[in-house]
């Protein structure tokens, strides 16, 4: 299965900020998901982001919101901007392994936005 | 419409019994994943079991087993002999299998499982 590491494990911000959230994946994944989970709420899929394409967004997420980077097949960040205390969240990042089909999650990165 | 739905909000289970969480979903995919994962209260998520929708016999994976009933459109978590540390939220997860639809993981809304001693 793959290894998937995030950065910063937790993060209390000011409103108005900006914060990256990185993602690494221990193996080359074609598909990477980004995930927000607002407190005492289920997973909520932001985007996926293919290597080499736009990211993907779902409805209610825009991308000057939520810019995201796939530089390559193991890497991905995303940035949560212009902060306010309604980002208060777990977000987390997701790849897929196509050969077991199963799909697994990082460490989550928690942000608290004051 | 409700793509997956865990009617149970919490659940109590005495050390060392059997529980059941369920899970029904929704979908007209014939191709279709379905998944569970453990989070505790640290936030991650843990993958615990997978059914795939073509498969025929239920999925196990040690002390956890996926009770896989199609026609029902059900796909309740089984945990056998529960321990302290399986106390944490349960999620239901589907994933619809062609481009369609994105390849997405859609989540219910969870249930969390307490454990007592």
């Amino acid at each position: 299965s793959a290894v998937i590491s995030q950065k910063p494990s937790r993060d209390i911000c000011q409103r108005g900020t900006s914060l990256t959230i990185q993602c690494q994946v221990d193996s080359q994944v074609t598909m990477m998901f980004w995930y927000r989970q607002q407190p005492g709420q289920s997973l909520t899929l932001i985007a996926t982001a293919n290597q080499g394409s736009e990211a993907t967004y779902e409805s209610g997420f825009v991308i000057d919101k939520f810019p995201i980077s796939r530089p390559n097949l193991t890497f991905s960040t995303l940035t949560v901007s212009n902060m306010s205390p309604e980002d208060s969240s777990i977000y987390l990042c997701s790849s897929r392994d196509f050969i077991t089909d199963t799909q697994y999650f990082g460490p989550g990165t928690r942000l608290t936005v004051l | 419409a409700q793509k997956i739905t865990q009617t149970q909000p919490g659940m109590f289970v005495q050390e060392k019994e059997a529980v059941t969480l369920d899970c029904t979903y929704d979908t007209s995919d014939p191709s279709y994943g379905l998944f569970w994962y453990k989070q505790p209260s640290s936030g991650e998520m843990i993958f615990l079991i997978y059914q795939g929708s073509y498969d025929q016999q239920n999925a196990t994976e040690g002390r956890y087993s996926l009770n896989f009933q199609k026609a029902r459109k059900s796909a309740n978590l089984v945990i056998s002999a529960s321990q302290l540390g399986d106390s944490a939220m349960y999620f239901c997860a589907m994933r619809e299998g062609t481009m369609e639809y994105g390849n997405k993981l859609v989540f219910g809304a969870g249930t969390i499982l307490r454990v007592k001693s």
